[in-house]
């Protein structure tokens, strides 16, 4: 399974736009790339899935290169309420005999002032 | 819509006690994912199952087991418990999709090892 690298921690304030880099230099071919949001003590929460270009949703937008080596979350006017850890998952999400379950990695704690 | 479903929500055991975790997943999704997350840590992956059949099997106690059932609901169960197993537990779900695989969370069981 692709290893992740996020930065531990991010600070920005409301009505900024977030930028979170992911790094996975070892992703392979049939690997997706999934985004979670983290409340404490909730469960993890799909923000944003892709494979490769660009990939938008209504919350998110997600940025990857053509060599797949990283890739960047970006959320839109944030608020207090984006405050929250987030998760870059890379793995082969359809294997032979099912899914693998993805493994989390450290994920990038944000924190949004006023 | 309607999300993944997991009881107990709490559940307070002693040492050597067994306990037994349910999951009910998505309507139509045919693959149950088991994480295990302790106070201050990411999320770390189990088990998974696909159509009834282990497919993917991760850092998983021996202590602990689990199946999916024909209505396609989870078990996870625990025995010998140690003040270690402490943790949220959470359930996920998904349905195997040529072009791509969304893996969606329950909220999360909350065992507590006294």
């Amino acid at each position: 399974l692709a290893k992740t690298t996020q930065p531990i921690s991010m600070d920005s304030y409301e009505g900024q736009e977030v930028n979170i880099t992911c790094s996975h230099n070892n992703i392979a071919t049939n690997d997706y790339i999934t985004w979670y949001q983290q409340f404490p003590s909730q469960g993890p929460r799909f923000i944003i899935q892709g494979y490769k270009t660009k990939v938008t949703n209504e919350v998110a937008s997600l940025f990857i290169p053509a060599d797949r080596k990283s890739s960047t979350l970006s959320l839109p006017r944030v608020s207090l309420s984006d405050t929250a850890v987030y998760y870059c998952l890379v793995g082969l999400v359809i294997s032979g005999g099912g899914a693998d379950g993805l493994t989390f990695g450290k994920g990038t704690h944000l924190i949004i002032q006023p | 819509a309607a999300g993944v479903i997991q009881s107990p929500r709490h559940l307070i055991k002693e040492k050597r006690e067994t306990a037994t975790l349910k999951c009910y997943p998505i309507p139509r999704h045919d693959t149950v994912y088991w994480y295990q997350q302790g106070p201050g840590q990411d999320p770390q992956f189990l088990i998974s199952f696909y159509e009834k059949m282990q497919s993917d099997k991760g850092s998983i106690p021996d202590r602990f087991s689990a199946q999916q059932f024909s209505d396609y609901h989870s078990e996870l169960n625990m025995s010998s418990l140690e003040l270690g197993d402490s943790a949220l537990y959470f359930c996920a779900s998904s349905r195997l999709l040529s072009s791509g695989n969304t893996i969606y969370f329950g909220e999360g069981s909350w065992l507590t090892v006294v």
